[in-house]
């Protein structure tokens, strides 16, 4: 498998632009997380799935963020509009129900918010 | 809430030094704990997972151990070498979330001089 994939791995852009960030799980894995990592917080989990359905996105910051994901092969975390202090890596894993809890991280996303 | 600490922040040791990594955690009703490694400007590459149920885990050059009692793990990198420069970070997933949410660490920053 190639693992968890993400797009764009870089994406610039000016302050009040919708920002679109993909993610693509590995095959068969059930459940699908985003988390975003900055220089103060660290890595903080945002949102999970379970079967394609939100289960807890307590740790979306605001209402400028959302995520869909309408399949079990795709999921998407829109931020709209942006802002400097989204700036950030963002990072989406997976993991299948049974094997030891253990995520699996894509390579992530860096987003500048200028 | 969880919060997981680790220590040092930055550690550099010429190679071939054996050395440890600490990470603690507040609540110990924790479901499993993971080593992860973090090369820059790339993702999170899972190293070892221990179940609370277990003591210690071993890959390779690498043993991670866990004292969920008193809320700590280390991980313990033989004859390091120049490759093993990263960032290494720990998470816990706690049992009353059902295991879903990762909390990660700070991370220890590990250079290995040639």
């Amino acid at each position: 498998d190639a693992g968890v994939i993400q797009s764009p791995r870089h994406e610039v852009t000016e302050m009040g632009q919708e920002v679109t960030l993909r993610c693509k799980p590995i095959s068969g894995h059930d459940y699908l997380f985003w988390y975003r990592q900055t220089m103060m917080r660290g890595l903080e989990l945002l949102i999970y799935f379970n079967n394609n359905v939100p289960i807890d996105d307590s740790g979306m910051p605001e209402d400028r963020f959302s995520a869909k994901m309408p399949n079990a092969s795709f999921s998407t975390l829109k931020i709209q509009p942006s802002e400097p202090r989204d700036s950030a890596v963002y990072f989406c894993a997976s993991r299948m129900v049974g094997t030891n809890n253990e995520q699996f991280f894509g390579p992530g996303t860096r987003l500048t918010v200028l | 809430k969880q919060e997981v600490t680790q220590i040092p922040a930055a550690l550099s040791v010429p190679e071939g030094e054996n050395l440890v990594l600490n990470c603690s955690f507040t609540d110990s009703a924790i479901y499993n704990l993971q080593w992860f490694r973090q090369d820059p400007g790339k993702g999170l590459t899972s190293l070892l997972l221990i179940q609370s149920s277990q003591r210690e885990q071993t890959s390779g050059r690498l043993n991670a151990s866990l004292d969920k009692s008193s809320g700590r793990s280390t991980l313990y990198i033989a004859a390091s070498q120049p490759g093993d420069s990263a960032t290494y970070l720990c998470a816990v997933t706690e049992s009353i979330s059902g295991a879903n949410n990762l909390f990660f660490g700070t991370g220890t920053r590990l250079t290995v001089i040639p």
